[in-house]
């Protein structure tokens, strides 16, 4: 079945410490996406890929990095320069041109201490 | 910058009933699209109707629909015969065809229980 994965579904780690949030997707899909949410609010962007070996901030961009060294995987990195870390993060993915609702994986929560 | 607007947070319907969910968007664009996406308390987002902004034919699947009315920018969701597996959050998002990234511009949710 196609459809996209993350690993793992908690994460714990303590404040200071770097850790990849991983994705994977075998949509063949060109487009990802990084969101994170909190309790009460909607998703926010943090990047996007359109196309391997490139991507682009969102709208909380800092504290995070990515890459996309290949077409199914785009890791998220929270770094320990991200202020409030601990957040519900979620990865998705779209066709690209034409094509624009997205398909979701099911999410890590993250804690930081 | 394009914005999205659920009022409604928290919202509660008799199983078999009919509820709304209201949405409304700020764009200047003309073309564009708009979704409703569940999250069960599994927490994972899923599809639940799209409406493409040249369309005047409100979308359907089966006991969703929209209230799409351009013009007002709003974009409410009707959900018929309430089903216990209904409870959620519902997010409405919107994107812009002229956006590159096809990024989704979501609203901050209505929490839906369904009471038997």
């Amino acid at each position: 079945d196609g459809g996209i994965t993350q690993s793992p579904k908690y994460l714990f780690r303590k404040e200071g410490q770097n850790v990849t949030l991983s994705c994977e997707q075998n949509l063949n899909h060109d487009a990802m996406y990084w969101y994170r949410q909190d309790p009460g609010q909607g998703l926010r962007l943090i990047y996007y890929s359109q196309i391997v070996n490139d991507f682009q901030k969102g709208d909380i961009a800092e504290g995070y990095s990515v890459s996309r060294e290949k077409k199914e995987s785009f890791p998220l990195t929270v770094t320990s320069a991200q202020k409030n870390p601990t957040a519900f993060y979620l990865c998705a993915s779209t066709a690209g041109t034409g094509a624009y609702e997205q398909y979701f994986g099911p999410g890590t929560r993250l804690t930081v201490t | 910058a394009q914005t999205v607007t659920q009022s409604q947070p928290e919202m509660s319907v008799q199983e078999a009933e009919t509820v709304t969910l209201s949405c409304t968007y700020d764009t200047s664009e003309n073309n564009y699209y708009l979704f409703w996406y569940k999250q069960p308390p599994s927490r994972q987002m899923i599809l639940v109707i799209r409406q493409e902004a040249y369309k005047q034919q409100n979308a359907t699947e089966n006991r969703f629909s929209v209230n799409f009315q351009k013009a007002a920018k709003s974009f409410s969701l009707k959900i018929s015969d309430s089903q216990l597996g209904d409870t959620a959050m519902y997010f409405c998002a919107f994107t812009s065809l002229y956006n590159q990234g096809g990024k989704l511009i979501f609203g901050q949710g209505t929490e839906l229980s369904v009471k038997p």
